[in-house]
């Protein structure tokens, strides 16, 4: 079974407006971490935002919110406000394991476009 | 600080030839990573070195071997390169708190004839 799941290969959202970003994750250890990666056209990966599977309150970056509904297990990504600068991919991660012994799963990603 | 540092940026190999990717970080991390990205797929985990002296396999571990030769340094080797080995392969590393994110490196596109 797929550990994490973004149904959205593509995504327009014009600039200015909020856009959110679909991942859902499977696991049964009870602690874990989901993290969100962009990767623009550069092809670098860059951390946005992070979320613990026992934190109470949704995690918030500057204009990235993430969504997090842990009886659903999942974990969007909210961006607000959307700039040209966001078009790229993003990537939904899961860290599962206890102590150093983690492994990070990673969805397909979501290709998101920023239309003027 | 250079952080996580990759060699070669690129590499082009024809099928069976063998080669190795190198991985440097200089952050004093304890686990290290070896992904690969292909088009609609994602990055899947190839191998990871929790510790120095330790290595487990990850989702796609056939084809390739990994050695932690020191705290610092994971390389990644194709014994017998194939063209679905085509790829590019990002080296990652992180201290191993809970919540702590993976630093990646700048990637390897390698391309296998």
């Amino acid at each position: 079974a797929q550990k994490i799941t973004q149904t959205q290969p593509g995504m327009f959202v014009q600039e200015k407006e909020a856009v959110t970003l679909d991942c859902t994750y499977d696991t049964s250890d009870p602690s874990y971490g989901l993290f969100w990666y962009k990767q623009p056209s550069s092809g670098e990966m860059i951390f946005l935002i992070y979320q613990g599977s026992y934190d109470q309150q949704n995690a918030t970056e500057g204009r990235y919110s993430l969504n997090f509904q842990k009886a659903r297990k999942s974990a969007n990504l909210v961006i607000s406000a959307s700039q040209l600068g966001d078009s790229a991919m993003y990537f939904c991660a899961m860290r599962e394991g206890r102590a150093n012994f983690n492994k990070f799963y990673f969805g397909s990603g979501t290709k998101l476009n920023v239309k003027p | 600080n250079a952080g996580v540092t990759q060699t070669p940026k690129f590499q082009v190999l024809k099928t069976g030839q063998s080669m190795t990717l190198q991985c440097a970080q200089d952050m004093n991390h304890n686990s290290m990573y070896w992904y690969r990205q292909d088009p609609g797929m994602g990055l899947r985990l190839i191998y990871y070195s929790a510790s120095e002296g330790t290595t487990d396999k990850g989702e796609v571990p056939n084809g390739y071997n990994v050695s932690r030769l020191n705290k610092r340094e994971f390389s990644l080797r194709l014994e017998s390169a194939a063209p679905s080995q085509t790829s590019v392969y990002f080296c990652a590393s992180r201290l191993g708190q809970p919540n702590e994110k993976l630093f990646f490196g700048s990637g390897t596109q390698l391309s296998v004839l």
